[in-house]
């Protein structure tokens, strides 16, 4: 089976420009988790979806938004890029909701901003 | 508030030596413990996770980690290591209810031969 996928691999942006990352869960997980993981430090949560729904949210401004689709595949958007912003981004999913659930974690978006 | 400490930034040990990587925590409810391992471009694998009971669990890979609630520690250890076992180790923290993780800022193991 298919593990967590993530696309693209690399991406470069400029300040102030829009960037969407997508993640495709395992088959059968309908809960997909996103973190920022930059340079030097350990990851950072910033979304959890479940059944398309919302589940929780990091602390993270407004330009971060993201959406589950009804194939549980999931889309982070990134506005007004920062410099700040250049990170591994991570995608995670499980079967369901709750840490009774493993976490399987993507090889992740490295998205440099310029 | 929540947080994981990890003192150690990095680490070498010689193959077939023990290992102890350190890992503190601060959580407000009863914590869900987790050690994860990254390796250069892949993802992050979980080694071994602690919800309740026996205090010591095991893992994969040879790991165990120990969870002493008056230390708020949950420090992870190998008997011996081996050179595939360099990579990054992260310590998280998480809410029950939730895929949410507090994470470790990490400790880079190096393995000399």
């Amino acid at each position: 089976d298919a593990g967590v996928t993530q696309s693209p691999t690399h991406l470069i942006k400029t300040r102030g420009q829009h960037v969407t990352l997508r993640c495709s869960p395992i088959s059968g997980h309908k809960s997909v988790s996103w973190y920022q993981q930059v340079l030097g430090q350990g990851p950072q949560f910033i979304f959890q979806y479940y059944e398309k729904e919302e589940r929780g949210r990091g602390n993270f401004p407004d330009r971060f938004s993201a959406r589950q689709f009804p194939n549980y595949s999931s889309e982070l958007n990134v506005n007004a890029l920062l410099l700040g912003d250049s990170a591994l981004y991570l995608c995670a999913s499980s079967l369901a909701d709750g840490l009774l659930y493993e976490q399987y974690f993507g090889p992740g978006t490295r998205l440099t901003v310029t | 508030a929540q947080s994981v400490t990890q003192p150690d930034i990095h680490i070498t040990v010689s193959e077939g030596a023990s290992l102890e990587l350190r890992c503190n925590y601060s959580y407000g409810a009863t914590p869900y413990l987790f050690w994860y391992v990254q390796s250069p471009g892949q993802g992050l694998q979980l080694l071994l996770k602690y919800f309740s009971g026996d205090t010591l669990v095991q893992g994969i890979k040879g790991f165990e980690a120990e969870f002493k609630r008056s230390q708020s520690s949950f420090n992870l250890r190998k008997p011996s290591v081996h050179w595939s076992d360099a990579a990054e180790y992260f310590c998280a923290v998480g809410a029950y209810n939730f895929n949410k993780f507090y994470f470790g800022s990490g400790t880079k193991l190096n393995v000399k031969p």
